[in-house]
């Protein structure tokens, strides 16, 4: 079956860029998606990309995709304290609607 | 305000109860889901729904049931079956058919058993 996998903590300092990763194996993807959840909280979609494209920019954020690697990454510029999130990749296949989600990776900035 | 509302926020049950989790959603969306969430493990589906009167089982249906009875509503039963039940667990929505098809996610109801 699918399967989404995500390393499970990043620590950047405060203004520097932050990269999160994710590679993922249904070569049938159409969408691929970044979530953030603060604590105690639902996710909230960040930001989405097409599998035809390669690149996605949303004013800090930046999403690259490399389909032949299946590679997936999310880098956010200016990291602020705010950011200080769990960030989940997910990826649909040719299944409407089901997601796959990675386990998520724990972003702590710091001052 | 369109959305999705999961009630209650915080729940604790005795073992051997069943229990029920709401969630409502006025997005006029036809999919609905339930996850699992635990610390390092991101999200396990548990069931969805496609379409009313309709539901399949996900990845860890077992100890758990579902009703989808009308269109905004999804609420799962815990019960006491389930052999570890205290966990986070999140509902969703999404609109059927092509198109960008992002879920929608409720703000959680974290179950503890004592």
């Amino acid at each position: 079956g699918e399967d989404v996998e995500q390393s499970l903590f990043l620590s950047v300092r405060e203004g520097d860029s932050s990269v999160i990763n994710c590679t993922y194996t249904d070569s049938s993807s159409t969408y691929l998606y970044w979530y953030k959840q603060e604590p105690g909280a639902g996710l909230q979609l960040l930001t989405y990309i097409f599998s035809n494209m390669d690149m996605k920019q949303d004013q800090r954020l930046t999403v690259l995709l490399n389909k032949k690697d299946k590679h997936l990454s999310l880098r956010i510029a200016d990291t602020q304290t705010g950011d200080s999130a769990i960030y989940f990749c997910a990826e649909r296949g040719t299944s409407y609607g089901k997601l796959t989600f990675g386990q998520g990776t724990i972003l702590t900035v710091h001052p | 305000d369109g959305g999705i509302t999961q009630s209650p926020k915080y729940l604790f049950r005795k073992e051997g109860q069943n229990v029920t989790l709401s969630c409502e959603q006025n997005l006029n969306h036809d999919a609905m889901y339930w996850y699992r969430q635990d610390p390092g493990q991101g999200l396990r589906l548990i069931y969805y729904s496609q379409i009313v009167n309709d539901f399949q089982k996900g990845d860890i249906a077992e100890g758990y049931s579902v009703s989808r009875e009308k269109k905004e509503s999804f609420p799962l039963t815990v019960t006491s079956a389930q052999k570890n039940p205290t966990a986070f667990y999140l509902c969703a929505s999404s609109p059927e058919g092509p198109g960008v098809g992002e879920q929608f996610f409720g703000p959680g109801t974290r179950l503890t058993v004592l």
